[in-house]
């Protein structure tokens, strides 16, 4: 079976200050790990995943496969990076079919 | 480019009606795929499909089905509503339906059921 955890509903953040949202997985294969982010009154939009090894508007990824994780980072966070972001993974060969946490609400206060 | 399109937008039911909801994918794209999304939870899977043909079904009883049309829109259906059943239902597109694909999210079917 396939699990994504994402402990925190809620992490509060003053601007500027590094952000980090935690994600664990459990996955017997080789996982493909995502986060989605979901901004107010927009879709679910893909942020990144970790096969691009890329930086996203200044979040980055990386899967740590000993610890089963794959935290989303950013040194300075930002207003405009208040939104509900999802950690989500796909297994292997299983096409669309992803997994997701249960959410974390990032919340930049001035 | 339009995006993924659901309709409608928000529906009210009762216990025990019947319910189907629509997706148009992105033009070019051939597979779609639902999620349930219930209060406070991430989207689950419920259905795969790719040329008109299941490709995958997550653990959701028979009262929900669905099928993809030539023009590869789809059609969500649920028998027999039950409470547990308000949620959020999404529809995301992709290309082929294959792995390392990006897949693109309508905005929802938001259903209540009373």
């Amino acid at each position: 079976a396939q699990r994504v955890t994402q402990p925190e509903k809620l992490l509060s953040v003053f601007k500027g200050a590094p952000v980090e949202l935690k994600c664990n997985y459990s996955y017997s294969g080789s996982p493909e790990l995502f986060w989605y982010v979901q901004y107010s009154r927009q879709r679910l939009q893909l942020l990144l995943r970790h096969i691009s090894r890329e930086s996203i508007k200044g979040f980055t990824a990386d899967l740590n496969k000993g610890e089963t994780s794959f935290h989303l980072k950013k040194p300075f966070a930002q207003e405009e990076d208040s939104a509900m972001y999802y950690c989500a993974l796909r297994g292997t060969g299983t096409a669309s079919k992803l997994t997701f946490g249960t959410g974390t609400r990032l919340q930049v206060t001035l | 480019d339009a995006g993924v399109t659901q309709s409608p937008t928000h529906l009210i039911k009762t216990r025990g009606q019947h319910v189907t909801l629509r997706c148009s994918p992105i033009s070019g794209h051939k597979s779609v795929s639902w999620y349930q999304q219930v209060l406070g939870q991430g989207p689950q899977f419920i259905f795969q499909y790719y040329e008109k043909e299941e490709r995958g079904r997550g653990n959701f009883p028979d009262r929900f089905s669905a099928r993809q049309f030539p023009n590869y829109s789809s059609e969500l259906n649920v028998n027999a509503l039950l409470l547990g059943d308000s949620a959020l239902y999404l529809c995301a597109s992709s290309l082929e339906g294959i792995a390392n694909e990006k897949l693109f999210f309508g905005s929802g079917t938001q259903l209540s059921v009373l």
